[in-house]
């Protein structure tokens, strides 16, 4: 069955170093997703990504957050300085269409630790 | 502003019984509604949905009921399995496309 696959399972990284989180999303899906969640709390939306383009942003999702879809495989997620309060598990998802009528599938997250 | 959450944090079921995780949202106009499952160390795995023309739908031993008149959403498993122990999630999916999720029930199953 095809997945969603993320890597590093675990990031450890000092405050104000930039970091790169990488996902394959499953091969025929045309939409990307990336969610964070901290620990304890609700899996919250950062950004949508289609045809090469952001299509939604949350208020999360600052000038320090990019996206890049950089082959015809990966998807990942840039934080350029990160801070003490982006520690948290990232999730990478993927669907086949997007209009909020599709099964968007998850990876196993990514913890990113900010020391 | 948006809002999908859920009554209890914890839930404790005996193996073998029914449990019914319950959720409310305060959007009426919300009208697409997924619940997911979220075991230790992993992602969201999606259960079943739920359109807001229709008030219940059935999967394997899961079953969603939907209450628009009080914007209230349920999941009930039939027969609490081991397995089944995880944190549920109730969410909307926006017509945007991105995925409102709730704070979530984590079940207990207790032998």
């Amino acid at each position: 069955e095809p997945e969603v696959t993320q890597t590093p399972s675990h990031q450890v990284t000092q405050m104000g170093q930039e970091v790169i989180l990488r996902c394959v999303p499953i091969s025929n899906h045309l939409y990307f997703y990336w969610y964070r969640q901290i620990l304890g709390q609700k899996v919250e939306f950062l950004v949508s990504f289609y045809n090469n383009e952001i299509s939604e942003k949350s208020e999360i999702f600052d000038d320090q957050f990019s996206v890049e879809r950089p082959d015809g495989s990966n998807f990942t997620l840039k934080i350029r300085s990160t801070k003490l309060e982006d520690s948290a598990m990232y999730f990478c998802a993927s669907s086949a269409t997007g209009q909020g009528n599709n099964e968007q599938f998850f990876g196993p997250g990514t913890r990113l630790t900010v020391l | 502003g948006e809002s999908v959450g859920l009554h209890l944090p914890t839930l404790s079921v005996q193996e073998g019984d029914n449990s019914i995780i319950n959720c409310a949202y305060s959007n009426s106009a919300s009208d697409y509604f997924i619940w997911y499952k979220q075991e230790s160390g992993k992602g969201p795995q999606f259960i079943i949905d739920i359109r807001s023309n229709m008030d219940k739908r059935q999967g394997q031993r899961v079953t969603v009921l939907l209450n628009k008149t009080v914007k209230h959403l349920s999941l009930q498993i039939a027969a609490t399995q081991p397995g089944d122990s995880a944190v549920y999630f109730c969410a909307e999916n926006k017509r945007d496309d991105k995925i409102i999720f709730g704070k979530g029930t984590r079940l207990h199953i207790l032998p």
